[in-house]
């Protein structure tokens, strides 16, 4: 079935620590999408991209970073400069980034030990 | 500056209802609309979308009304199912903008 995969489906932090989150998508889309989702509340896009090898910075992209060396694989690192990590992490992709409907992945909770 | 929101955070229905979930949004320059339904511990899932130069469009018992003079989106779940329980969700965006903007979302509660 095609759809997009987020692994693993819980992480954990250290303090000092960077983490990557894994995003696959097997759609064929061009452009990817991460959000980050706080308890109670809506998405905020950390990074998206319109095409491999290119992305752009969302609304909260700070201690965050990003690759696109393939068209179907967009990780997302959670750097130590990211002061409040813990949350809910959603990956998303779409044809193309306007006007589309953006399909997730069932997400990756971070957590701090 | 651009905002979306919801106008109901809980909104409480019983099996077999009608249920209507509101949404405002701020930016006069949005064209682009949609709506997601998230349950615990999973990610959205698309419902439908609608475009400004419509102001509605019908799905599988669902149905998305537009108005553009208020500003204004609404999401109607016919014969609302305890399966419909979940957090939905409205999103915008504008030509420019290369992403979604998201509310806060609305908890819809279906009683047997």
């Amino acid at each position: 079935d095609g759809g997009i995969t987020q692994s693993p489906k819980y992480l954990f932090r250290k303090e000092g620590q960077n983490v990557t989150l894994s995003c696959e998508q097997n759609l064929n889309h061009d452009a990817m999408y991460w959000y980050r989702q706080d308890p109670g509340q809506g998405l905020r896009l950390i990074y998206y991209s319109q095409i491999v090898n290119d992305f752009q910075k969302g609304d909260i992209a700070e201690g965050y970073s990003v690759s696109r060396e393939k068209k179907e694989s967009f990780p997302l690192t959670v750097t130590s400069a990211q002061k409040n990590p813990t949350a809910f992490y959603l990956c998303a992709s779409s044809r193309t980034v306007i006007n589309q409907p953006q399909h997730f992945g069932d997400g990756t909770r971070l957590s701090i030990l | 500056g651009e905002s979306v929101g919801l106008h109901l955070p809980t909104l409480s229905v019983q099996e077999g209802d009608n249920s209507i979930i509101n949404c405002a949004y701020s930016n006069s320059a949005s064209d682009y609309f949609i709506w997601y339904k998230q349950e615990s511990g999973k990610g959205p899932q698309f419902i439908i979308d609608i475009r400004s130069n419509m102001d509605k469009r019908q799905g599988q018992r669902v149905t998305v009304l537009l108005n553009k003079t208020v500003k204004h989106l609404s999401l109607q779940i016919a014969a609302t199912q305890p399966g419909d329980s979940a957090v939905y969700f409205c999103a915008e965006s504008y030509t420019g903008r290369r992403a979604l903007t998201f509310g806060s979302g609305t908890r819809l509660q279906v009683q047997p």
